[in-house]
């Protein structure tokens, strides 16, 4: 069966640091992979996906992610972390029955 | 404003009350969804209506029962709820039908507190 883990359920970085956010997968079937963020009283906003096109995806706000089917990752970056960054991140994997599995988050905090 | 309209936003009732949970979208979708979103646990997929009928029903408690009336409605009505039913309800839309490969839309959420 299709599963996400996010390790860290909270990730802390200084403002202008790196901000990597990890989520593994595992699948029976080539997977499509997302990257949602949640704001503060909001709804998830798709920040990214990948659909078996090239392996490094780009997103909004400057995030981007890299799809390593050796591995089983596909890990959320971003160089630099902006105060507006603060919010929960979620990873989901399709499965076979076209459901998304969704992680159980990772909030991220950024410290000026 | 992402297109998809949840009210109320936070719903507060007792465990004998019957009340509605409404969710709209102006993206002309043709797919939506109810999630529970609990504190600590992955979202849990409720419901999905394709095309107005509903294709996915997760083993979900019958005091939770939705409604799709049309492609741009969607409800969810609650009735006899138990205290660990309080979490933030998500609604989200996608185009197309299911397909895991489309990207879902979703609400601010309506959070509900069960006494």
């Amino acid at each position: 069966a299709q599963s996400v883990t996010q390790l860290g359920s909270h990730v802390s970085v200084s403002e202008g640091a790196l901000v990597l956010l990890r989520c593994n997968y595992s699948s029976s079937v080539p997977p499509y992979l997302f990257w949602y963020v949640q704001y503060p009283n909001q709804g998830l906003q798709l920040l990214l996906k990948y659909t078996s096109a090239a392996t490094l995806v780009k997103g909004i706000n400057g995030f981007e992610a890299e799809f390593k089917k050796s591995e089983t990752s596909f890990h959320l970056t971003k160089p630099s972390a902006h105060m507006s960054d603060a919010a929960e991140y979620f990873c989901a994997v399709s499965d076979p029955t076209d459901k998304l599995i969704f992680g159980t988050g990772t909030r991220l905090q950024v410290f000026p | 404003e992402t297109g998809v309209t949840q009210t109320p936003r936070h719903l507060v009732m007792g465990m004998t009350n019957k009340k509605s949970l409404k969710c709209e979208q102006h993206l002309g979708h043709n797919a939506m969804y109810w999630y529970k979103q609990s504190a600590k646990k992955p979202l849990e997929l409720m419901f999905v209506y394709s095309l107005e009928e509903r294709v996915e029903n997760n083993s979900v408690p019958s005091r939770f029962s939705p409604e799709c009336p049309n492609s741009s409605h969607l409800f969810l009505h609650l009735h006899t709820l138990q205290p660990e039913d309080s979490a933030l309800y998500l609604c989200a839309s996608s185009p197309r039908g299911r397909l895991a490969k489309n990207i879902q839309y979703f609400g601010a959420g309506t959070r509900l507190s069960v006494l």
